[in-house]
């Protein structure tokens, strides 16, 4: 079965500077997809990023840019030049490839705070 | 730009009421979820369907029913609430297997 487990709950950082979001995960699969996405104030969910398990390079899209470290099944999230608009609850999530349904399991979410 | 559309956004019922939500997405894609995302933020999936069929089915409750007319809809039917039913219910569609998965707005039910 899978798990995904972040067990930060809340960060707070100031405006400018770079966070990091830790996300660990459990699969019996050889071949995943792991994903992170975000969630607004108005309760919106848009996707991020995301790292395919075969890619040996971490992802990278715009001051997104993940730290997949596959021997310790981790995928951890870095915003660098963090922005208010930042601020915003961040799910890991993850994708086995033959799973049925291609079902997304998400973990319970790590709430950002960018302050001035 | 918004392309899973859902309705209602919000829902105020008593217990032992019937509610339905409605999903439809403009993506052309071939399979609809429906998540359920409760007070403490906690994302779980309820159903799947790939082309109107029922793929995934959580353990959810009995008098949780999707329904789909094709594959560009899934709607959600509660038929009678309980109050652990108050709680986000996000519609979302994906294309296959490697890619990402777009939500809708979500449905907001509270159950008094």
């Amino acid at each position: 079965a899978q798990k995904v487990t972040q067990t930060q709950t809340s960060i707070s950082v100031v405006e400018k500077t770079t966070v990091t979001m830790d996300c660990v995960y459990e699969t019996r699969d050889s071949s995943y997809f792991l994903f992170w996405y975000k969630q607004t104030a108005s309760g919106e969910i848009v996707f991020l990023i995301r790292q395919d398990s075969y890619k040996k390079e971490n992802a990278t899209v715009g001051h997104y840019s993940l730290n997949f470290q596959k021997p310790k099944s981790s995928i951890g999230l870095i915003i660098t030049a963090t922005q208010i608009e930042d601020s915003a609850v961040y799910f890991c999530a993850m994708r086995e490839s033959d799973s049925a349904g291609n079902k997304l399991t998400f973990g319970i979410g790590t709430r950002v705070l960018v302050r001035p | 730009e918004t392309a899973v559309f859902q309705t209602p956004n919000y829902h105020v019922t008593q217990v032992g009421n019937e509610v339905s939500f409605n999903c439809k997405q403009t993506l052309g894609h071939d399979t609809m979820y429906w998540y359920k995302q409760d007070s403490k933020k906690l994302l779980k999936i309820m159903f799947s369907y790939n082309n109107k069929q029922l793929i995934v089915n959580e353990t959810v409750p009995r008098r949780f029913s999707p329904q789909s007319s094709d594959k560009a809809h899934l709607n959600l039917r509660i038929k009678s609430v309980e109050p652990e039913d108050s709680a986000v219910y996000l519609c979302a569609s994906l294309r296959g297997p490697g890619n990402t998965l777009y939500f809708g707005e979500g449905s907001r039910l509270i159950v008094v």
